[in-house]
């Protein structure tokens, strides 16, 4: 199975400050088409996860421009600029390019 | 507009089966796929198995040999049957469109 590693585990920001997270894949998450299935989510507490990113730069729906993604293959980036009181929550990284599907073990973003 | 809910028993005793709903409105399941995703009570995400918009179902291999999702497209409705569960198939379930739209989750506990 794919396994993806976040980094940090916990991020503490002020308002206003801009912060990333990284998300390292154990394997190219490329598939043969030239597609990367590498999305973001936010799960604010009590709340279902949140689509953020899909296809490891693309806004989701309603999501703020603050948010954006990068990177390729095994190396990507979640990249908050400006963090807002609601952006608080944990984020995941989840790749599906190789089943089975997997998610990154959880970046918590706490509020100074 | 999207919206998926999922609805089942709150409480599974050790052994037995569980057996979840996730009932889809904004969308055609002929034209998309569900996934279900579990969540440990405080824990990260596992995706559990897919039934895609052609009828092919997949399933984490982890999960596989408990596991089975079925659907009624005339009802918008896909299901969910694990059986043999045991305490720590506690948690939250969700159903999600294509990994775009989620369900509020489902909380399932597992206890005698």
């Amino acid at each position: 199975d794919v396994v993806l590693t976040q980094t940090p585990s916990t991020l503490s920001a002020t308002i206003g400050q801009s912060v990333s997270i990284s998300c390292r894949s154990s394997q190219s998450l490329l598939d043969s088409a030239g597609n990367t299935y590498l999305y973001w989510y936010l799960q604010r507490p009590g709340q279902s996860p949140q689509l953020l990113i899909y296809l490891v730069s693309n806004l989701g729906s309603g999501v703020p421009n603050r948010f954006s993604g990068s990177g390729s293959g095994t190396d990507f980036t979640l990249k908050i600029s400006g963090v807002e009181a609601e952006d608080l929550g944990v984020y995941y990284c989840m790749q599906a390019t190789h089943a089975p599907f997997t998610f990154g073990s959880g970046t918590k973003l706490e509020i100074k | 507009q999207v919206q998926l809910t999922e609805s089942g028993p709150g409480l599974v005793h050790p052994s037995e089966t569980l057996s979840l709903t996730c009932t889809v409105s904004g969308f055609s399941l002929t034209g998309y796929s569900v996934y279900w995703v579990r969540q440990p009570s405080g824990k990260g995400l596992e995706w559990m198995g897919r039934m895609r918009y052609n009828g092919d179902t997949s399933y984490n291999s982890a999960l596989k040999s408990r596991l089975s999702i079925s659907r009624d497209t005339s009802k918008n409705q896909v299901f969910l049957k694990m059986n043999s569960l045991q305490t720590d198939d506690t948690g939250t379930y969700y159903c999600t469109r294509r990994f775009d739209y989620w369900g509020q989750g489902v909380m399932v506990t597992v206890s005698s």
